[in-house]
């Protein structure tokens, strides 16, 4: 089955442990996102990825890093979380930025 | 300023009662723009690209359309099942970022 997968599914922390998203996809996509939803403001972009080792940043990437070491896989890693980072994480894969996403299921993210 | 701007925010109907979204948006040139179905706590869910003025796309009891400056999502005899928030999301020519709107969040009465 064609997926998007995204792993923790609900993470509750403290400022400043570092931590990291998960998402992997099996469809063989090129570009990859992720995005955080949040009540008011809807979806953001935080960095995209149009290939391997090919990265750059969306609409609000402080405070969070990416990497594409392989095409299937694109980490969130969030260096030193603070509160203002609790949201709803989606990954979203696709084969071309202008052809259609596919979104993960989400990822709850609490920062105490 | 938001490049893309939905209304209305809520929407409640009784079921049978059709209506439209809209969305309008401020790119200069535009590459596509997506509508998604998203349920509380999931993922958004794909319905349809636009990437030209005139096009249309029907799928079951909805029906996306798009001019120059907006796209309207029509809902035709809406079921309950229909209830969701439907989001909207351009991408500008020279731009690999995708920007979204803040959704229309619609219900529907039986």
């Amino acid at each position: 089955e064609a997926q998007v997968t995204q792993n923790p599914r609900y993470l509750i922390t403290v400022t400043g442990k570092k931590l990291t998203v998960t998402c992997s996809q099996n469809m063989n996509h090129e570009y990859m996102s992720w995005y955080r939803q949040d009540p008011g403001l809807g979806l953001r972009q935080i960095y995209y990825s149009m290939n391997v080792e090919v990265t750059d940043k969306g609409d609000v990437p402080e405070g969070y890093k990416v990497s594409r070491k392989e095409k299937r896989n694109f980490p969130l890693i969030l260096e030193s979380p603070s509160p203002n980072q609790t949201s709803l994480y989606f990954c979203a894969s696709s084969v071309r930025p202008r052809e259609t996403q596919y979104f993960g299921p989400g990822t709850r993210l609490l920062v105490l | 300023e938001d490049q893309v701007t939905q209304s209305p925010e809520a929407l409640r109907l009784q079921e049978g009662e059709s209506s439209s979204l809209n969305c309008s948006y401020t790119v200069s040139g535009l590459r596509g723009l997506f509508w998604y179905r998203q349920d509380p706590g999931k993922g958004p869910e794909f319905l349809f690209t636009l990437y030209s003025a005139g096009e249309e796309k029907e799928k079951e009891r909805l029906k996306a359309t798009l001019t120059k400056k907006e796209s309207f999502l029509h809902i035709t005899a809406p079921k309950p099942e229909d209830s969701a928030t439907y989001l909207c999301a351009v991408q500008e020519r020279g731009n690999n970022r995708l920007a979204f709107g803040k959704g229309n969040q619609v219900v529907v009465i039986p």
